[in-house]
């Protein structure tokens, strides 16, 4: 198993671009979800998904949208970028919502000037 | 919502010290995890714990659900050992499946 998996690692972006963060894993997992870190911070949850065609907003949901066609894949769009969403994200999948470990992909490293 | 408190928030140890760390949260929890993250910032899991204790090695961990907190102990400590160590945490209701995390405790050990 690849388990969980993000790409790219690295982002630079321009104030208002959009871009897509792409997360799959491989573990059959119901549960995924994106969450952010900022320095000092702990994790944020941006959104969340318990199933194909099912997602609910988290925490900190706002310029962010996402959408899960099929079990193992769950991107995460940035509709306008804004230096406010320079952050690591990172993508993470659980067997389902209430049962067992939550494992997380590598990250993403986004830059926006 | 759920609040997260993680003590020290700081730590700074000799190769071969032990150590405690504290993670008490405000409400009931269904999930409780550990994690440690590397200096290269792998978030890596430790435990899954929402009640009861656990032993993996060096590292245990134990939770107190109705006293609202959990401690994860590392014994021998090794160089290996530094980054960063959150704790999160998750209840059911409307909450359902959602992890809170705790602001992390940096644990630096010198050689």
């Amino acid at each position: 198993n690849a388990g969980v998996t993000q790409t790219p690692k690295f982002q630079v972006l321009k104030t208002g671009q959009s871009m897509t963060l792409q997360c799959a894993q491989d573990m059959n997992h119901e549960y995924m979800s994106w969450y952010r870190q900022d320095p000092g911070m702990g994790l944020r949850l941006i959104h969340y998904s318990v199933g194909a065609g099912i997602t609910d907003q988290g925490e900190v949901p706002n310029g962010y949208n996402v959408s899960r066609s099929t079990t193992e894949d769950f991107p995460l769009r940035l509709l306008s970028a804004a230096p406010s969403q320079t952050s690591v994200y990172f993508c993470a999948s659980r067997l389902s919502p209430g049962l067992g470990d939550q494992y997380f992909g590598p990250g993403t490293r986004l830059l926006v000037l | 919502g759920i609040q997260v408190e993680q003590s020290p928030p700081d730590l700074i140890l000799q190769e071969g010290a032990n150590s405690t760390l504290r993670c008490n949260f405000s409400d009931s929890v269904n999930n409780l995890q550990w994690f440690h993250q590397n200096p290269w910032g792998q978030l890596i899991n430790l435990f899954y714990i929402p009640s009861g204790t656990k032993q993996n090695g060096r590292l245990s961990a134990t939770t107190v659900a109705t006293e609202r907190y959990s401690l994860l102990y590392i014994s021998s400590s090794q160089t290996t050992d530094s980054g960063v160590y959150f704790c999160a945490v998750g209840a059911g209701g409307t909450s359902y499946g959602k992890l809170t995390f705790g602001q992390g405790t940096i644990l630096t050990v010198h050689p």
